[in-house]
Formats: structure tokens, sequence, C-alpha cells
């Protein structure tokens, strides 16, 4: 079975431009998740889908980020403007339901550089 | 408000030696789930364990042992006889048991195993 892929694997990008990461998650898994390491940092939690709805999204920083997961299956995410401390990994992860033992499964990553 | 605080930032040990590294959390949640992940400098995150809060057995997994102490809100990760290919950074997370779960994850600590 696949596990979680991201698309692209490193990106980068002129302040200003904008650029868009991709998430597949694990077939049949109805939640996923984006998460973000900015260098040095923790990762943190970006927002959450429920098949294509936002379930919670308290953890995107501004409105240069949307995130869409139309038809619940793959989902994107978009930085327009993109800014310099946009950059850092960003991780994608996804499960299968929602509470008991339910375990997150973590994409490989997208490093984004803005330049 | 979830937290996890490692404060080891970065470890260097020679190779063979035993490391512990160090993991803190609060949480007002009386069940939860404890996580230790791997960054290996390719960039993913890799799982290594799921620890249930109300389980306390340490656990062992070859050169890999957990010290789960819920009395001092501790879930520390020792690296038995480490080896070259253990340099990585290490996340412990923390995520509720049940819900949406999403995880939160201390600012990993930076390993590098001198041969």
């Amino acid at each position: 079975e696949a596990g979680v892929t991201q698309f692209p694997s490193h990106s980068v990008i002129e302040k200003g431009q904008t650029v868009t990461l991709r998430c597949d998650p694990i077939s049949g898994h109805d939640n996923l998740y984006w998460y973000r390491r900015v260098m040095g940092k923790e990762i943190k939690f970006l927002l959450h889908f429920v098949k294509e709805s936002k379930q919670d999204e308290s953890g995107m920083p501004n409105n240069r980020f949307l995130a869409e997961r139309t038809g619940g299956t793959y989902s994107t995410l978009k930085v327009q403007p993109a800014e310099l401390e946009d950059s850092g990994v960003y991780f994608c992860a996804s499960s299968i339901q929602t509470g008991g033992s339910n375990e997150q499964f973590f994409g490989p990553g997208t490093r984004l550089t803005v330049l | 408000a979830q937290k996890v605080t490692q404060a080891q930032t970065e470890i260097s040990v020679v190779e063979k030696e035993d490391v512990t590294l160090d993991c803190v959390y609060e949480t007002r949640d009386t069940t939860y789930y404890l996580f230790w992940y791997k960054q290996p400098p390719s960039g993913e995150l890799v799982f290594l364990i799921r620890r249930n809060s109300f389980d306390e057995q340490n656990e062992i997994s070859g050169r890999y042992s957990w010290n789960f102490q819920k009395s001092t809100s501790s879930f520390n990760f020792t690296i038995t006889a480490s080896q070259v290919v253990d340099s990585a950074v290490y996340f412990c997370a923390l995520s509720e048991f049940g819900g949406y779960q999403k995880v939160t994850f201390g600012t990993g600590t930076k390993l590098q195993v001198i041969p």
C-alpha cells in the first residue's frame, strides 16, 4: 500500500511568487493534516481536513495560505505571495478516522525555499 | 493547551556511546498519546513509537528504549550503543486521545553520532 506522498520534494522560489504544494494521502484516509517546520523550530500544525471539509485551520499563519481538498482526496496548499519567512519543510499526514488509536502517517515533506 | 519541551537542542556523542534524549510535556488531558519521530538528513519523518498515557510500561526495541514517567510528565528516549546512522533530528510529540488529534511537536533534538 502506498504511503502519503507529497509533491514537489523541494521548491525554490523568489519572494512574491506563488507556490502550490500537493499531498496525496493514503487511500481511504478521511483525515488529512498539514504541518510546517520552520528552520530550527518545532513542527507546527497548520490545518486539518475531514474529507473535503476544513475541521480546524487554527494553525494557518495568515491569508496568504490557502488549503483545499476538493473531492476529499488529495490536498493542495498554496502560498501566494510567498515571503521569506515561509521557508521551511511542509509535512502532510493522513489518518483513517478520528478517535481511538488513530495513527497519523506522515509524508516525506516538501522543502520550500523562498529567496 | 498542549506543549512539548525538548531542552536539548543538539547532542554529539561518539559512536557506541549511549545517549538519552529528554522530553517533557504539558497537557490538561487525562488521556493522550506520546510519540517519538526521527527525521534523518533526507528529511522525511519516521515514526518510532506511540505510547498511550494509561500505559506506563517502558518499552525496548532493539537499541531503542523509552522511559515514560507520568508523575514527571516525561517521555525520554535512550539509544544504546549509538551508530552513525542514528544521526538525525528527533522529535517528541503529543496528541489528544480521540477527537481530531492534531499533533503537538517539540522543537527537536539534533543528534550527531561521531565515528
